[in-house]
């Protein structure tokens, strides 16, 4: 299958600095990627949709101030935690579709996922 | 709004078998995903059905009645290694949104 990677895979910052993290489609092109977060025993929650060459969709109660991304390439999104606090301390995890030969619809492919801890 | 609930919690034994519910509201629908997610990790592609009826995949399976707008995911012959979170997740345009997710621990 398709492999996504992310980096970095864990990530402890101070309060009030911003944070970086890339999602890349390692075999496969991507126009569309997915932005997730989990807290602790909690599903995963959609954050937005990244569009390569254009703007983000953010989901309902998301800050696109907060949380910015970028999909400059068809196989790199970076979502940026601005100003972090620690209640932003999450597992993110990203997720690419591509086209599943064997069932003719658009799987998705996780990567492994950030944890990001803001102290 | 979109709602997807699953149980928060169940138990097993090895060996047996255990059935794990999911009910969905939502405003679109393409089809419906099994995912298995170990502490840490992120979410593994189990199942996907978009037609009414059973999925058999070895010691998985999924089950989903549109009209109902419920599915289940069964799995047989329990392992230690199920001990696991299952989540189920709705296709909706190009968006998966995911249920509240079951955390399923597996007891020799």
């Amino acid at each position: 299958g398709a492999v996504v990677s992310q980096h970095p895979s864990r990530v402890i910052c101070k309060s009030g600095t911003s944070v970086k993290i890339e999602c890349r489609s390692l075999d496969f092109q991507a126009t569309t990627m997915f932005w997730y977060r989990q807290f602790p025993k909690q599903s995963l929650m959609l954050m937005a949709t990244s569009n390569e060459g254009s703007k983000a969709t953010y989901e309902q109660g998301v800050e696109k101030d907060k949380f910015l991304i970028n999909h400059a390439s068809l196989t790199l999104s970076t979502l940026t935690v601005t100003s972090a606090h620690p209640e932003d301390s999450s597992f993110y995890i990203c997720s690419a579709p591509s086209i599943s030969s064997a069932y003719s619809y658009n799987e998705q492919f996780f990567g492994p996922g950030t944890r990001l801890t803001v102290l | 709004g979109q709602n997807i609930d699953q149980p928060t919690e169940m138990t097993a034994t090895e060996g047996a078998i255990v059935q794990i519910n999911c009910t969905y509201q939502t405003s679109g629908f393409n089809g419906l995903f099994w995912y298995q997610q170990h502490a840490g990790e992120a979410p593994t592609f189990l199942s996907y059905n978009v037609l009414d009826g059973l999925e058999e995949k070895g010691r998985f399976s999924s089950f989903l009645s549109r009209s109902k707008g419920y599915s289940y995911l069964l799995l047989k012959e329990l392992q230690m290694k199920d001990s696991a979170s299952y989540l189920c997740a709705v296709h909706n345009t190009d968006k998966l949104i995911f249920g509240t997710g079951t955390r399923l621990q597996v007891f020799p």
